[in-house]
């Protein structure tokens, strides 16, 4: 069984300061995404990083795919208050089914 | 927007009743998946499909059926609901990529008592 390990659990910032998120497995991704769930929501695509090392930019989220596939990093320039939400990193380990991290629940603060 | 949709989205039930959760899809999409969210423990994969009649386990299937007769609709079905089934239960399709990208319905907050 695959573990994908999210840290930090939990994250609560002031509205303009800069946070990094990460996502770490002792196996090799075939391609890693991210999500963002907002509260009674289900959770919404926000990226897919399939290449080690890979940079992916969306705004102001940065998404880097480890150079050996098995870890990522989400990292947020300037959070506003819309950043609020849990973040999950899923793995694909190349069958037909993904493995979810447990997350991490990020709050701006205004 | 993937165009799922679940039902009910609420749901009390009292522990030993039978219940259905029912997920429907408008993008043709083959493959469909169920999973339930706990604090603590993320998602969890019960089961899912991969085509008409064709269904196999996740990793938390005990106690829960599921059964796909159409393309659109897949059915969760809690034969003795638990307390410990309590939970949100999220349905999901997958695009068709190579990457196993999903969509995932609304959710149904389901509550044993």
């Amino acid at each position: 069984t695959q573990l994908l390990e999210q840290s930090p659990q939990f994250l609560s910032i002031q509205e303009g300061e800069n946070l990094t998120v990460y996502c770490n497995s002792s196996s090799v991704f075939s391609s890693l995404q991210w999500y963002r769930q907002e509260p009674g929501e289900g959770p919404v695509l926000l990226v897919t990083v399939v290449t080690g090392g890979e940079v992916k930019k969306l705004k102001r989220l940065t998404f880097q795919f480890g150079d050996a596939r098995k870890d990522s990093s989400l990292h947020i320039t300037a959070a506003q208050p819309g950043d609020t939400g849990l973040y999950l990193c899923a793995g694909n380990f190349g069958n037909e089914k993904l493995t979810f991290g447990t997350g991490t629940r990020l709050t701006i603060i205004p | 927007d993937a165009g799922i949709t679940q039902s009910p989205r609420h749901k009390v039930t009292e522990t030993g009743t039978p219940v259905t959760l029912r997920c429907h899809q408008t993008e043709n999409h083959r493959y469909m998946y169920w999973y339930r969210q706990d604090p603590g423990h993320g998602l969890r994969l019960i089961h899912y499909s991969y085509g008409v009649k064709d269904t196999d386990k996740g990793e938390v299937s005990d106690g829960y059926s599921v059964s796909r007769s159409k393309t659109e609709d897949f059915l969760l079905t809690l034969e003795s609901a638990t307390s410990s089934q309590t939970s949100v239960y999220f349905c999901a399709t997958r695009a068709r990529s190579s990457y196993n990208e999903q969509f995932f319905g609304p959710g149904t907050r389901l509550t044993v008592l």
